[in-house]
């Protein structure tokens, strides 16, 4: 069965420390890659998203993932976090052009100190 | 900018008891989802839902479990015979297309079985 696994449960920075939340996912086909993030009260909203081309996406805010097919990650990151950028962060995926679902990761919270 | 809303925000109930809970997806959106997170647990996909029909499920949506679109607007999870099990944050999401990814999300709604 496919799944997805977030490496990191908890992670505390303070500002402008340099961030990276570690993604792999266990699915041989052709999948799209996404990090959804939730802020403190808010609903999940989607971060950014991979299908195809570039490996290297950039998505809201300064994040950006990298794909690397040969390790099955999809890594997220950011130079340079913000307080605001405390929130849960998810890794999900889904099988291209066989199913709606999402499949998401377990989640890592980060809590950025100011 | 549009959002999908949810209610309840919480409900509480007694098990054995018929729950329904409410979604107004983006108004656009074609295609409906309902996830549930089980507390300290993954985000876990229960159904998608499209042309007034189901187009996937997983194992967890069993014959306790039914979706509606009873008019224009609104998308229904109901739970027949709650159990405690059951009891989760339960999010809707909807899409414009198919099989992207790309959901928009509820705040949830939080259910207690006791």
């Amino acid at each position: 069965a496919q799944s997805v696994s977030q490496h990191n449960h908890h992670v505390i920075l303070s500002e402008a420390a340099s961030l990276e939340l570690g993604c792999n996912y266990s699915y041989g086909g052709t999948v799209n890659l996404f990090w959804y993030v939730q802020y403190p009260g808010q609903h999940l909203q989607l971060l950014l998203k991979y299908f195809s081309g570039d490996p290297l996406v950039k998505g809201i805010k300064g994040f950006e993932a990298e794909f690397i097919k040969s390790k099955f990650s999809f890594n997220l990151r950011k130079p340079s976090v913000q307080w605001s950028d405390t929130a849960e962060y998810f890794c999900a995926v889904t099988q291209r052009d066989s199913s709606y679902k999402l499949i998401f990761g377990s989640g890592t919270r980060l809590l950025v100190r100011p | 900018e549009p959002e999908v809303t949810q209610t309840p925000s919480h409900q509480v109930t007694q098990m054995g008891q018929e729950v329904i809970l409410r979604c107004v997806p983006i108004s656009n959106h074609l295609y409906f989802y309902w996830y549930r997170q089980i507390l300290g647990q993954k985000v876990e996909f229960l159904v998608s839902f499209y042309n007034n029909e189901i187009s996937e499920k997983s194992e967890i949506f069993d014959d306790q479990f039914s979706v509606e679109r009873p008019d224009g607007s609104n998308f229904t999870l109901k739970i027949r015979s709650t159990k405690l099990e059951d009891s989760a944050m339960y999010f809707c999401a909807s899409s414009e297309k198919a099989n992207t990814g790309e959901l928009f999300f509820g705040e949830g709604s939080r259910l207690t079985v006791l």
